[in-house]
């Protein structure tokens, strides 16, 4: 099975920030990495497909990159609506795969 | 416009059984492949189970193997996941998501708001 590690698990920043979520997967799986956005009591939300491509609605602040092992996903400039949780998830094996999470909190 | 909507959930005891529906709206059902994905109180997201289009592919994440079956009516627009021995630890909200696709890449584009299961004595 393919392990997704993000990091880190939480973080701090404040509106305005720039800020980088990491993600490492077990095993080389392309650019076969999904990115999510989960609010407390909601369902996640697609952010970012195969690495680096946007989800049709989600704003251009929003971007992703890496391919084989590391992944990041980065928030150019911080909005208040963008304190969540976030997740990626892995689709190169048939037995998908999530991240532990990296919960964005406000400073 | 494009809805999954998911119900089914309770409290059931430990060794018990619960079906999950899931209906959808707003999208040709029958085209795209479906999961299921829950998430255990203050946890993170866990992959369930898949379905192909016409059901001639499914899979399930080895926690839930030989217990839980997936299933699909597309006539009636709907998935369900039946749930055989349920343990304490499946205690989660399901959610259903559909499956969109861009070449060979996968992702799942579209969620429900989920249906909670508590399995407790």
């Amino acid at each position: 099975d393919i392990q997704m590690t993000q990091s880190p698990s939480s973080l701090s920043a404040s509106v305005g920030d720039r800020v980088t979520i990491t993600c490492r997967a077990s095993q080389s799986i392309s650019s076969y990495v999904n990115w999510y956005q989960q609010k407390p009591g909601k369902a996640p939300k697609l952010l970012i497909y195969a690495a680096s491509s946007l989800q049709s609605g989600v704003p251009s602040r929003f971007s992703g990159s890496g391919s084989g092992t590391d992944f990041t996903l980065t928030i150019s400039s911080l909005q208040p609506e963008d304190f969540a949780t976030y997740y990626c998830q892995q689709s190169y094996s048939t037995l998908y795969s999530f991240g532990q999470g990296t919960k964005l909190e406000i400073k | 416009e494009v809805q999954l909507v998911e119900s089914g959930g309770g409290l059931v005891q430990p060794g018990g059984s619960l079906r999950l529906s899931c209906a959808a709206s707003g999208f040709t059902f029958s085209s795209y492949s479906m999961n299921w994905v829950r998430q255990a109180p203050g946890k993170g997201l866990e992959w369930v189970s898949y379905i192909s289009s016409s059901s001639s592919t499914i899979y399930y994440a080895d926690s839930v193997k030989g217990r839980f079956t997936i299933s699909r009516d597309n006539a009636k627009n709907s998935l369900y996941l039946q749930m055989n021995s349920l343990r304490a630890e499946d205690t989660a909200v399901y959610y259903c998501a559909r499956e969109g696709a861009a070449a060979y890449f996968y992702y799942m584009d579209v969620w429900g708001k989920g249906t909670t299961v508590t399995v407790s004595s």
